[in-house]
Parts: C-alpha cells; structure tokens; sequence
C-alpha cells in the first residue's frame, strides 16, 4: 500500500543552524503536502507539491519535490525557536481518497 | 481556527468501554477523515468518509467504527476499550475539488485507565 517513509525522526540544532527533513516513496507520488505540527497541538498544512521536480519557498522554509516525484525535502534556513515541532510529509488523496502521513520529523531548537 | 470541530476534547475511561467522539467538519468540507495519534508518535489514518459513504479505510480495529450523518458531522466509535487505545484522536475535512489540503481539529485525547 502507499506508504511515506520520513528521516530523520528526530533533530536537534542551535537556533541559527539550518535543518532539512526529508521524505521517500518507492513508488510514484501524485503529489506531496507537508504539515507542521507544534507540541500540543494539531496537524497545520504547509504547503503542497505536485510538480515534477517543483521547487516552493515561504520565507525561511524550501520545498522541493523530486524529478523522479519519489522524494520530497523540506528545508529550514537559520532556525528559531517558533520552528519547534513536528514536520509530517505525506501523500494528499484528494477528496475522495486517503491521505498518508509519513512518521514525521521532530525538530528541537536550542536558543 | 480551523474550522473543524471535534468533542470531547479530553476524555478518561476504563478498561472495556464504549466512548463516541464526534466531529463537525468545514462549511463545505464533503470529506471527513479519522486518525490516531499515539503519545509522541504519527499519525495512523483510521477511516475516510465522503458525503456520507466510507471511502477508504487504514488500519482501524474492528471494536472502532465510523459514519458520517446526512448533515455531515462524523462519529468515530470506540468499543471495548484497551488501553493501547490511548491516544489523541484527529479528525480532518477536505475541501471537495480542491487541493487536498487537511483540515484538521484540534483533537480528542482518550485515556483508558
């Protein structure tokens, strides 16, 4: 069945230092949503990729979606302390169709 | 705000209960999805419903069940409760034709002591 794999599951970095979060299907993805969730709280969408090789940025924050569209990066530029959470990938079905979450990414950010 | 709402927000019971959280989707939203969330863990997609009728169904344990009402609001049951079935419960809506971005609530967290 689908399925997202996620790494690394956890990270911690100084504030400052960047951090990535990357995403793998053995199988073609229609597309590629990443949600951010902060401690204690619920899932928040990022953003979605649906192009081959499709390149989004929103200020500090890059996604990329593979050529392949087998893998997917998030990339944060001289984190802060209000990136702290959890960086879920996962494949968007749509309307009628399951959403699949890969493990996610647990970010820690040392002040 | 979301706009999906979920209740109970807390909820704390024993061993072999039956419990009910329920879900009031977006304005619009069609699609209601179900997931699982395990302490410090992912999220396990449960169940998906879509104008009424089950879509599509992940790893949900026969003693759980779902549906979703003609007004569109969702119930997720939970029968003979475990307590490997503590975990905070999301519910998510989807806008028809769009994107597929998720909008999920704030969740339900269950405890079973």
């Amino acid at each position: 069945g689908q399925q997202v794999m996620q790494i690394p599951q956890y990270q911690h970095v100084q504030e400052g230092e960047d951090f990535t979060t990357y995403c793998n299907s053995s199988t073609t993805l229609s597309n590629i949503q990443w949600y951010k969730q902060r401690p204690g709280g619920h899932p928040v969408f990022l953003i979605q990729l649906v192009k081959s090789g499709e390149v989004k940025k929103q200020k500090r924050l890059t996604f990329q979606f593979g050529e392949a569209k087998k893998n997917s990066s998030l990339h944060i530029t001289a984190t802060q302390t209000t990136d702290v959470g959890t960086y879920f990938c996962a494949e968007g079905g749509g309307g009628g169709f399951k959403t699949i979450f890969g493990a996610g990414t647990r970010l820690f950010v040392k002040a | 705000d979301s706009g999906v709402t979920q209740t109970p927000k807390h909820l704390i019971t024993a061993t072999g209960q039956r419990v009910t959280l329920r879900c009031s989707p977006r304005s619009g939203d069609l699609s209601v999805y179900w997931y699982q969330q395990s302490l410090d863990q992912g999220l396990q997609f449960l169940i998906q419903y879509y104008n009424g009728e089950e879509r599509a169904k992940g790893n949900i344990l026969e003693r759980f069940s779902a549906q979703q009402f003609p007004d569109l609001h969702s119930e997720l049951n939970l029968s003979s409760l475990e307590l490997g079935d503590s975990a905070l419960y999301f519910c998510a809506s989807s806008v028809v034709g769009g994107a597929g971005e998720l909008f999920f609530g704030e969740g339900s967290r269950l405890t079973v002591l």
